[in-house]
């Protein structure tokens, strides 16, 4: 089956640092990545949709400038937080979907990144 | 827009009893639904998934769910629980053939006492 390699899967930084989560589709083509923010006990909320090669689109609320995602090529996507503060502390999940366009085709999820700002 | 709401964000059963997990939609266009499980500090796995054709759908582990449109809902249920069951369930709605983001339900919380 599909698999999305996401890494880290934990990370730990002082406040102020910036950190890079990657996502990566090991075993088939992604047009599309999601990024998900999960925060304990809630469910999954869209931060972006990112197309290979395109700018990402970024949900209401989310500052794009803090949050960075780069699609370069059709296996990865990347996101990074910029001057990351305590507030950013939060489980970050992608999915990678081939479908391009046609949601019928799952979307396949990485094991998310725990982020622990102190 | 799309959504879903799962009612009961906690769930107990007993082991070997029947789980029934509800969902219902909220589509303004013929919607895909999944269901997805979720264990902790990890991603999400995909348990089923209706698009079209046959309303009864059957996922792994056991489990299965049906489309209702005349109810718009999108249950979960799975004939005799198991441990291992114990996880977070989440109810999904995406437009069909958008390619767009899932919209996803709170989440339910499956407890399975032995």
């Amino acid at each position: 089956g599909a698999v999305v390699s996401q890494h880290p899967s934990r990370v730990i930084c002082k406040s102020g640092t910036s950190v890079k989560i990657e996502c990566r589709s090991l075993d088939f083509q992604a047009t599309t990545m999601f990024w998900y923010r999960q925060f304990p006990k809630q469910s999954l909320m869209l931060m972006a949709t990112s197309n290979e090669g395109s700018k990402a689109t970024y949900e209401q609320g989310v500052e794009k400038d803090k949050f960075l995602i780069n699609h370069a090529s059709l296996t990865l996507s990347t996101l990074t937080v910029t001057s990351a503060h305590p507030e950013d502390s939060s489980f970050y999940i992608c999915s990678a979907s081939s479908a391009g366009g046609n949601s019928n085709q799952p979307q396949h999820f990485g094991d998310g990144t725990r982020l622990s700002i102190l | 827009a799309q959504s879903v709401t799962q009612l009961g964000s906690h769930v107990s059963v007993s082991e070997g009893a029947l789980v029934l997990l509800r969902c219902n939609y909220s589509s303004s266009v013929p919607p895909y639904l999944f269901w997805y499980v979720q264990y902790p500090n990890q991603g999400l796995q995909l348990l089923l998934k209706y698009t079209t054709g046959a309303t009864l759908v059957k996922g792994i582990n056991g489990f299965e769910a049906e489309f209702k449109k005349s109810e718009t809902s999108f249950h979960l249920t799975k004939p005799s629980a198991h441990m291992s069951d114990a996880a977070e369930y989440f109810c999904a709605v995406t437009p069909a053939n958008s390619g767009y983001a899932l919209n996803f339900g709170k989440g339910t919380s499956l407890l399975v006492t032995p």
